[in-house]
């Protein structure tokens, strides 16, 4: 099976300008979450998604929004970019692995607010 | 790398040499614990989990270790190999959620 894909890889903004970056989970997986991952902060959980609806969020304002498709590609968008947005964004897609769902992560888009 | 700027721990070891990776995890709530490697410009890999009714499980190369009376997580990396040098994260995540709370990471860096 084809692992977890985000599009675009590397990404280049300015302040005050809004992104889209995209997830396509492992075929068969319906649930998708994202990540912010930074040097200050680590991993940080932004949401996750499950048969196109918002399941779970986590801390972060509402600028970061997030959507899923009924094929289960999932977008998610950061509003009026900040300096402080610069990250990795991962994206991961649940399922079974073995005895257990676990969740499964793609390379990650790189975002730099400039 | 993704890490530059955190004083992560460190741990260095020679090549062959056994090597265990600590986390400590602090929701008690947590009832399903995973081990991610994650090598520069990638995302986390995933490495071997474990539910809270168990105390230990193993995998190919690797064992995780569960103390729930302490909140202590480790993994143990056997005859660890140069492409074994990455960083470690362990993640928690609770019974009825869906969210993946990561601990800080550990730079592991094997010597050939």
């Amino acid at each position: 099976k084809a692992g977890v894909t985000q599009t675009p890889r590397y990404l280049i903004k300015t302040r005050g300008q809004q992104v889209t970056l995209s997830c396509s989970p492992i075929s068969g997986h319906r649930s998708v979450s994202w990540y912010q991952q930074t040097p200050g902060q680590g991993l940080q959980f932004l949401f996750e998604y499950f048969s196109e609806t918002q399941r779970n969020k986590g801390n972060f304002p509402g600028r970061f929004s997030g959507r899923q498709f009924s094929n289960s590609r999932s977008e998610m968008n950061v509003s009026t970019l900040e300096l402080g947005d610069s990250a990795l964004y991962l994206c991961a897609s649940r399922g079974l692995a073995g005895a257990w769902d676990t969740q499964y992560f793609g390379p990650g888009t790189r975002l730099t607010v400039l | 790398g993704e890490n530059v700027g955190l004083h992560l721990p460190t741990l260095s070891v020679q090549e062959g040499d056994n090597s265990i990776i600590n986390c400590a995890y602090s929701n008690s709530a947590s009832d399903y614990f995973i081990w991610y490697k994650q090598e520069s410009g990638k995302g986390p890999q995933f490495i071997i989990d474990i539910r809270s009714n168990m105390d230990k499980r193993q995998g190919q190369r690797v064992t995780v270790l569960l103390n729930k009376t302490v909140k202590h997580l480790s993994l143990q990396i056997a005859a660890t190999q140069p492409g074994d040098s990455a960083v470690y994260f362990c993640a928690e995540e609770e019974t009825s959620g869906s969210r993946l709370t990561f601990g800080e990471g550990t730079q592991l860096t094997v010597n050939p």
